[in-house]
């Protein structure tokens, strides 16, 4: 029973192309998240969404768009693919928008990522 | 912003060996402390968390860190390491009441059998 999944898990694609990522977590949790791990291991969020609203945005083309159809979903769909695009995207849950969460903080748990390669 | 250091980026030792990896973080208020496991090919999975209350903070696998505020440092420890404890290790730290969780750039650790 995973508790946050990813599909696909690899993905291998031209670039110029579009692409979607979809994440569906089970926990019942109110917030989501995007990540990106680039070739070096590191990790940089993208994304968050709280309820189906958009929390965050950081820096990130606005190639990039995610959509929550509902709060168990986020899906990350990726316009004109570019090299520097290739990566492992991961999605994430968390209880509680952080700040009301019984334990004073909040854990984000991952799905399994999925390695994105653009030749 | 919040940010994250580790240090010694690829650490290579024996089994049964003592591990200690390094996190410095770079914010003056409180904080919530994370270190995350990911083994080869595989998603991030949570070790351990420190909010509030014993600085000292036991995880899985028999996986420890301890918070000091004055170092502002969150160290993982464990006494005797073993193969399958080869994997990359994530330090990561929020504020509370904001969900930015600051990655370190990680620790591949491998353990020789």
């Amino acid at each position: 029973d995973t508790a946050v999944s990813q599909t696909p898990k690899y993905l291998v694609t031209q670039m110029g192309n579009d692409k979607s990522i979809k994440c569906e977590q089970n926990l019942g949790h109110d917030t989501m998240y995007w990540y990106k791990q680039d070739s070096k291991k590191f990790l940089k969020i993208m994304f968050s969404y709280n309820n189906k609203e958009l929390i965050i945005n950081e820096t990130v083309p606005n190639r990039f768009s995610p959509k929550s159809p509902d709060k168990a979903h986020l899906n990350l769909h990726i316009n004109s693919l570019e090299l520097g695009d290739s990566a492992v995207y991961f999605c994430a849950s968390s209880q509680e928008w952080p700040g009301f969460s019984s334990d004073g903080g909040d854990t984000q748990y991952f799905g399994p990522g999925t390695r994105l390669t653009v030749l | 912003a919040q940010s994250v250091s580790q240090h010694n980026h690829h650490v290579i030792l024996s089994e049964a060996a003592s591990l200690e990896l390094g996190c410095n973080y770079s914010y003056g208020g409180t904080v919530n402390l994370f270190w995350y496991v990911q083994y080869p090919g595989q998603h991030l999975q949570l070790l351990l968390k420190y909010f509030s209350g014993d600085p000292l903070v036991k995880g899985i696998k028999g996986f420890e860190a301890e918070f000091i505020k004055s170092k502002f440092s969150f160290n993982l420890r464990k006494p005797s390491v073993q193969w399958s404890d080869t994997a990359e290790y994530f330090c990561a730290v929020n504020a509370p009441g904001n969900n930015r969780l600051a990655f370190g750039k990680g620790n591949q650790v491998v353990v020789i059998p």
